[in-house]
C-alpha cells in the first residue's frame, strides 16, 4: 500500500490564483481530513469527510472548499489565494469508525508546502 | 473543542539521555495519537495510544485517560530523535476521527 499520497510537494501562488491540492489513499478508509500547520503552532483542521459525498467544516474552513467522489480521494481546492494561506497542508485518513477503538488512528500525508505571494 | 496542552515546549539533550514529555488534555478522549515530525516535515505515527501503556524500542507512551493525560518516554536518545513531537487527541463528543492537536515539544539532541 501507499498509504496516503499528496501533490504536490511543493507550490508558489500568486494572490487571487486558485489551485487543487490532491491527497489520494489506498486503504479504503472511510474518513479523510485536511489540516493545515503554521509555524510554531499544531496542526489545525481545515475540512473533513466521514464517507463518500459527505464532508463538513473544521476549525478553518473559510477560503477552502472540498468534495469527495470516492472513497479514494480528498482534494482541496483554494478558491482564490491569500497570503494567509501560506503554510503547509497535511492529509489525514482513518478507517473511522468508534465503535472498533484501533479504527480512530489516523495516518498523514507527506504534506504540500504551499507559498502565496 | 478539546484542549491540549504539551509540556515542555523545548527540549535540548545530550545523546544517551532519557526524556519525558507531557501531554494534558481538557476532555474525555476517544484517540491519543503521538506523532514525530521529523526535520524534513514528515509526520511519523509513534503511538496509538487512548488508555494504557506501550512501547516500541526505546519509546515508550502510557495514558491516564481517567486523570486526563500522556508520557511519551524516550531512553538513550540519539540524534536521529530530533524533531517535534506532538500530541493529538480525539474528543469523544465530536465527530468521529477529528483530532486536536498540542503544539509541540520541539526535541533536540546534540552528539
Amino acid at each position: 500500500n501507499a498509504g496516503v499520497t499528496q501533490t504536490p510537494k511543493f507550490q508558489v501562488l500568486k494572490t487571487g490564483q486558485s489551485m487543487t491540492l490532491q491527497c489520494a489513499q489506498d486503504m479504503n478508509h472511510e474518513y479523510m481530513s485536511w489540516y493545515r500547520q503554521d509555524p510554531g503552532m499544531g496542526l489545525r483542521l481545515i475540512h473533513y469527510s466521514v464517507g463518500a459525498g459527505i464532508t463538513d467544516q473544521g476549525e478553518v474552513p473559510n477560503g477552502y472548499n472540498v468534495s469527495r467522489s470516492t472513497t479514494e480521494d480528498f482534494p482541496l481546492r483554494l478558491l482564490s489565494a491569500a497570503p494567509s494561506q501560506t503554510s503547509v497542508y497535511f492529509c489525514a485518513s482513518s478507517r473511522g469508525r468508534q465503535t472498533v477503538s484501533s479504527y480512530n488512528e489516523q495516518f498523514f500525508g507527506p504534506g504540500t508546502r504551499l507559498t502565496v505571494l | 473543542g478539546i484542549q491540549v496542552e504539551q509540556s515542555p515546549p523545548d527540549l535540548i539533550l545530550q545523546e544517551g539521555a532519557n526524556s519525558t514529555l507531557r501531554c494534558n488534555f481538557s476532555d474525555s478522549v476517544n484517540n491519543l495519537q503521538w506523532f514525530h515530525q521529523n526535520p524534513w516535515g514528515q509526520l511519523i505515527n509513534l503511538f496509538y495510544i487512548p488508555s494504557g501503556t506501550k512501547q516500541n524500542g526505546r519509546l515508550s507512551a502510557t495514558t491516564v485517560a481517567t486523570e486526563r493525560y500522556s508520557l511519551l518516554y524516550i531512553s538513550s536518545s540519539q540524534t536521529t530523535d530530533s524533531g517535534v513531537y506532538f500530541c493529538a487527541v480525539g474528543d469523544r463528543g465530536s465527530t468521529l476521527g477529528r483530532l486536536y492537536f498540542g503544539r509541540g515539544t520541539q526535541l533536540t539532541v546534540w552528539p
